[in-house]
């Protein structure tokens, strides 16, 4: 079974500074099947890089996905303070068929 | 606009049944792979079922037989029936349209909240 780890948990930053965001696969993933999303507090899950580094529709440019094989990296250039929240990567192809991180909290410092 | 919105959640008792409904609008319903994904309060997420056609169904391996996944494409609506629910299937439930390629959730819900507890 394919286990994703984020890396850090939690990451204390301040607006204006860069973040970046670490996902390892335990097997091999395809890049076409790695994607990030952005959750907020009580509001669903948001796509914002699939493929490994397409943005999704509506993602600021700030917003940029990297890697391949075991390890993919989001980067945000300058965080906004709408960025605060939970990322999750995630992959398809193994069991089960879609597989997420645990999350890396971006927190305000 | 393109919409999802779950609805169906809400209390029951250990080794009870319910239907959750996701109503879909805004897009061409019958020609996406639909899924449910659930997230545990405080916790992660978690995929739980995918389905294109009747005989194009998938499951999470640790809810196979209890969790069932259908569509009605005359009504853009999306169904997940669970029989015998545990305590640990407390969570708020997802809908989400698969984006091709990409193989990921473009388009989410806003969740629908099941609490199993007596």
């Amino acid at each position: 079974e394919l286990v994703l780890t984020q890396s850090p948990g939690t990451l204390s930053l301040s607006p204006g500074q860069r973040a970046t965001l670490s996902c390892r696969a335990s097997q091999s993933v395809s890049s076409s099947y790695l994607a990030w999303y952005q959750q907020k507090p009580g509001q669903a899950p948001r796509l914002l890089i699939y493929g490994a580094s397409s943005r999704a529709t509506g993602i600021p440019d700030r917003f940029s996905g990297s890697g391949s094989g075991t390890d993919f990296t989001l980067t945000i250039s300058r965080l906004e303070p709408e960025d605060f929240a939970v990322y999750y990567c995630q992959q398809y192809g193994s069991s089960p068929l879609f597989t997420f991180g645990p999350g890396t909290k971006v927190d305000i410092k | 606009e393109v919409q999802l919105v779950e609805s169906g959640g809400g209390l029951i008792q250990p080794g009870g049944s319910l239907r959750l409904s996701c109503s879909a609008s805004g897009f061409t319903f019958s020609r996406y792979y639909m899924s449910w994904l659930r997230q545990a309060p405080g916790k992660g997420l978690e995929w739980v079922s995918t389905i294109y056609s009747p005989g194009s169904t998938y499951y999470a391996d640790s809810l196979k037989g209890r969790f069932t996944i259908s569509r009605d494409n005359s009504k853009s609506t999306l169904y997940l029936h669970m029989n015998s629910l545990r305590t640990e299937d407390t969570a708020v439930y997802y809908c989400a349209r698969v984006k091709l390629p990409g193989d990921c959730f473009d388009i989410w819900g806003q969740g629908t909240m099941l609490t199993v507890s007596s």
